[in-house]
């Protein structure tokens, strides 16, 4: 079965100091990766994907994500947090093509970042 | 195109009563899903159409719950008889799928606001 855990249910950093927001998945085939931001009140806005390729996936406002086949994992990092970041991030995985669950996303809980100045 | 909007953004209404939301996509984008969010909890899947067949439902989905998309623009989702069970965000979200383009499955979903219904 398809699934996203996200183990921390909430991550404090201080500004300027590196973020992690983990994630892990388990796919039946090759997996589509997601990485979405939501904040208050706002729809949930895309960050950034890994389909195949490099590991190391940039996306919008200086994030990044290393996508660890062996570990299933792909956590969401930033060199230097901003107060700003502070939202609700949440990881999301969709099958590959061929799978019956192609069409689908699984998303995983959220994790809440608090960046504190 | 300002996005993927959402109507209403926040119903109250006592069980037993039904509710319908709308959801209008971004005009070029031929899939549209349904999502349902509790509070502590990532997005549920519910539905999804590719223009206007809704090819896939959730187990997650009653009898109760309904949706369509006439003519493959906006979508409706009502829900019959409310339960206070159903009370929730329902988000619904929109995405451009290129089939038979190799890479175009791994869409990315532009998100409304949220519609969020509580039920007395």
């Amino acid at each position: 079965a398809q699934s996203v855990a996200q183990p921390e249910d909430q991550v404090n950093v201080a500004e300027g100091n590196p973020l992690t927001v983990k994630c892990t998945y388990s796919v039946s085939g090759n997996p589509y990766l997601f990485w979405y931001v939501q904040y208050p009140n706002r729809g949930l806005q895309f960050l950034l994907k890994y389909i195949t390729g490099d590991n190391l996936v940039k996306g919008s406002y200086g994030f990044e994500a290393e996508f660890n086949k062996s570990q299933t994992s792909f956590h969401l990092k930033k060199p230097s947090a901003l107060v700003s970041d502070s939202a609700l991030y949440f990881c999301a995985v969709r099958d590959s093509a061929g799978s019956y669950n192609f069409n689908k996303f699984y998303f995983g809980s959220g994790t809440k970042l608090n960046v504190k100045p | 195109d300002t996005g993927v909007s959402q109507d209403p953004r926040h119903k109250i209404t006592k069980r037993g009563q039904n509710v319908t939301f709308r959801c209008d996509p971004i005009s070029e984008h031929n899939r549209l899903y349904w999502y349902r969010q509790t509070l502590g909890q990532g997005p549920e899947f519910l539905t999804y159409f590719q223009n206007e067949a809704q090819l896939e439902k959730s187990r997650l989905l009653s009898d109760r719950f309904s949706a369509e998309r006439p003519k493959g623009s906006f979508s409706t989702l009502e829900i019959q008889r409310t339960e206070q069970g159903d009370s929730a965000m329902y988000l619904c979200a929109s995405s451009l799928v290129r089939l038979g383009l190799a890479g175009s499955g791994a869409n990315v979903l532009t998100f409304g606001a949220g519609s969020r219904l509580t039920v007395l």
